[in-house]
């Protein structure tokens, strides 16, 4: 099992805001910077956030990424239909000398 | 505009080996890296490692270290990654993403679509 634990599930109803922790250590997520990827159904992973906080060219302001200490979180706002995915945190783990990806959480829009 | 294209899936038998490639274009490939990632069905995604696209070092998690080998080919910008002794385990879906010219720098912003090993006797 993964060394990032998220919850499996999230789900709110459209327009609601929705937010997916991804809890790690001292080793990766406290040390080096957070990611955060969006898998549609059948598709490749999306960068959504980078380091910590920061939103690639087109990713929409509703989507917000924050870290503190040995955890992170990813919050969607506005919540919208098409924003039902899986998502993965991922960051770099010392110990490992490796990246790591969370266990996922996907999120249903009610 | 970046595009990442994967070869086409594959079929292996056990023991045998798979070279899957990732040609890519519109950035310059030596300022980058790429990084190799699998997804086995309903699990999420295990990273395997990194190519820099600037001098061909290589880092590789430990889990595949011995049997993955990743190389890049700098005069077509397409990067490969090989996987010998395969086993049942291995069926999953690879993708390689453009990274960071650091193997741990920064981000994996750009994907190719996949490319889907199945490993069947």
């Amino acid at each position: 099992q993964s060394v990032l634990t998220q919850p499996p599930s999230a789900s709110g109803t459209p327009g609601q805001r929705v937010t997916i922790s991804c809890s790690g250590s001292n080793s990766n997520i406290e040390s080096n910077y957070v990611y955060w990827y969006q898998q549609l159904p059948g598709t490749a992973p999306k960068l959504l956030i980078q380091r910590n906080n920061q939103r690639p060219s087109g990713v929409p302001d509703r989507i917000s990424g924050s870290k503190s200490g040995t955890s992170a979180s990813l919050a969607i706002s506005g919540l919208r239909s098409e924003d039902e995915a899986d998502y993965y945190c991922a960051v770099w783990d010392d110990n490992l000398n490796g990246y790591v990806f969370g266990t996922g959480t996907k999120v249903t829009v009610l | 505009q970046v595009q990442v294209v994967q070869s086409g899936d594959e079929v292996k038998k056990p023991g045998a080996s798979v070279k899957v490639s990732c040609k890519t274009s519109g950035y310059k490939f030596s300022s980058y890296g790429i990084t190799w990632v699998r997804q086995a069905p309903g699990q999420g995604p295990k990273w395997m490692g990194w190519i820099s696209g600037y001098n061909g070092d290589t880092h590789y998690d430990q889990k595949f270290q011995g049997r993955v080998t990743m190389t890049t080919e700098t005069f077509t910008n397409t990067a490969y990654m090989e996987l010998t002794n395969l086993r049942s385990d291995d069926t999953a879906i690879y993708y390689c993403a453009r990274a960071s010219v650091l193997v741990r720098g920064g981000p994996f912003d750009y994907w190719g679509q996949g490319t889907l090993v199945t490993v069947s006797p």
